[in-house]
């Protein structure tokens, strides 16, 4: 069964920092763009943060950019979204999704995981 | 970047009623779009992609249609595991995904 599973978050001041996992398994985890993608309380949802199968390329919304990095360790199957300056807006379930397989950035999300919930507060 | 509009916001119906929801994209994109269900604290499940194409296990009451900046999902007869927000996305551009700001479907 293809599963991805969050965690990492947490309630946090702003301007805090952390780092939310996710699990991936059931897939060949290498092969495949995936991204993050969050949902505030009353809100839609918001993409975040895409990667490619190899790490080499990220991609960024704009209110995130410079201060979100999203990573991978295939070795581990694990993907990682660092967030610094944490604002009150950031507040959010943040999920992780799977994306296209190797060159294919142009694609549907599918599974996703249940999300971890990051909430910023002082 | 692409806006993604909605519509209806909200949507009230009853069981076995058809009920159809519009996504209107702000620039074309021609069918690289998806459709999903999300239910309250659960993950967002896929159900229509390209437009069209029905995800495998998706009831057959479900279908989409459209092309260029008109969209809409169609439920033929509503069941009551149905009662849920519903997304639309575009996948066009390749360094931005926007949804839409989501359907609540509720129960009349």
């Amino acid at each position: 069964e293809v599963q991805l599973v969050e965690s990492g978050g947490d309630l946090i001041q702003p301007g805090g920092s952390l780092r939310l996992s996710c699990e991936a398994s059931g897939f060949t985890f290498s092969s495949y763009w995936m991204h993050w993608v969050r949902h505030a309380p009353g809100k839609g949802l918001v993409w975040v943060s895409g990667i490619n199968s190899d790490g080499s390329i990220t991609r960024y919304a704009d209110s995130v950019k410079g201060r979100f990095t999203m990573s991978r360790d295939n070795a581990k199957n694990t993907l990682y979204l660092q967030v610094n300056s944490l604002r009150a807006e950031d507040m959010a379930v943040y999920h992780c999704a799977r994306g296209g397989l190797g060159r294919l950035e142009s694609y549907w999300f599918d599974p996703w995981g249940q999300g971890t919930l990051v909430t910023v507060s002082s | 970047d692409i806006q993604m509009t909605q519509s209806p916001s909200t949507l009230s119906a009853s069981v076995g009623d058809r009920v159809t929801i519009t996504c209107r994209a702000s620039q074309r994109i021609n069918t690289w779009l998806a459709w999903y269900q999300q239910k309250p604290g659960k993950a967002p499940k896929l159900l229509i992609y390209d437009a069209s194409s029905l995800d495998g296990g998706v009831p057959s009451r479900f279908s989409g249609s459209g092309s260029g900046t008109e969209f809409t999902l169609t439920i033929s007869s509503l069941q009551p595991d149905d009662f849920a927000t519903y997304y639309c996305q575009q996948y066009n551009t390749y360094s931005l995904y926007t949804f839409g700001q989501g359907t609540k479907l509720e129960i009349k």
